[in-house]
């Protein structure tokens, strides 16, 4: 089964912080992502990743940024957290088309600005 | 622009009990995925519609797909308390790699 692994269970920032979101996928897939997920408005995508050093924007893309310098690691980066970006954040990776195109989600990251 | 739309958004069941959650999405996407979440924990993949007509079943929870009518359905037989959890379901749209996800759909199974 793929595993994705988000470096974090919980995390404390104070506002202006930089903060960065880590996750790793052990089966070298191509397609990556990342979710914020919030009490009344689900799940919003942030930005994903179709293969090494590409990326696209999601649908609330702003105040966020990404790298994916490896396959297998995909960083979500705050660049000035601020306390409206508390929230659960979700990393995803999807399998390849012939293997049925699953979707497997990390833990999560509950993050928390002060 | 790919809408997920799941109703009902709570569901207060009795142990037992039969129902139906339904998912319709308003644009062209040949596949379906079913998620359950449990408070405080992620996601977890329950089901992967891949084609029109697809129907998978796992205990007392059954998925179907129907592309025509942009209608998923996850069913619940005699439900018991260990699934209550929101489920989720989600689509791409046809031709993205990323998935839009319906508002959630919070069950609770009670005696």
């Amino acid at each position: 089964d793929v595993k994705v692994t988000q470096s974090s269970r919980y995390l404390v920032k104070r506002t202006g912080e930089k903060v960065f979101l880590e996750c790793v996928q052990d089966m070298d897939h191509e397609n990556m992502f990342w979710y914020r997920q919030d009490p009344g408005l689900g799940l919003r995508l942030i930005y994903f990743s179709y293969d090494v050093k590409m990326k696209e924007k999601g649908d609330i893309p702003e105040g966020y940024s990404v790298s994916r310098e490896k396959k297998e690691r995909f960083s979500l980066i705050l660049e000035s957290a601020s306390t409206n970006q508390t929230s659960m954040y979700l990393c995803a990776s999807r399998r390849p088309r012939q293997t049925g195109y699953g979707y497997t989600f990390g833990s999560g990251t509950r993050l928390t600005v002060v | 622009e790919l809408k997920v739309e799941q109703n009902p958004l709570f569901l207060s069941m009795q142990e037992g009990k039969n129902y139906t959650i339904y998912c319709n999405y308003s644009t062209t996407s040949d596949r379906l995925y079913w998620y359950r979440q449990d408070p405080g924990k992620s996601l977890e993949s329950l089901f992967v519609l891949l084609s029109n007509g697809a129907v998978k079943q796992e205990g007392r929870l059954m998925a179907s797909l129907d592309t025509k009518a942009r209608l998923s359905t996850l069913h619940i037989t005699a439900a018991v308390h260990d699934l209550s959890a929101t489920y989720f379901c989600a689509s791409p749209p046809g031709g993205y790699n990323k998935l839009i996800f319906g508002a959630g759909t919070r069950l609770a199974v009670h005696p």
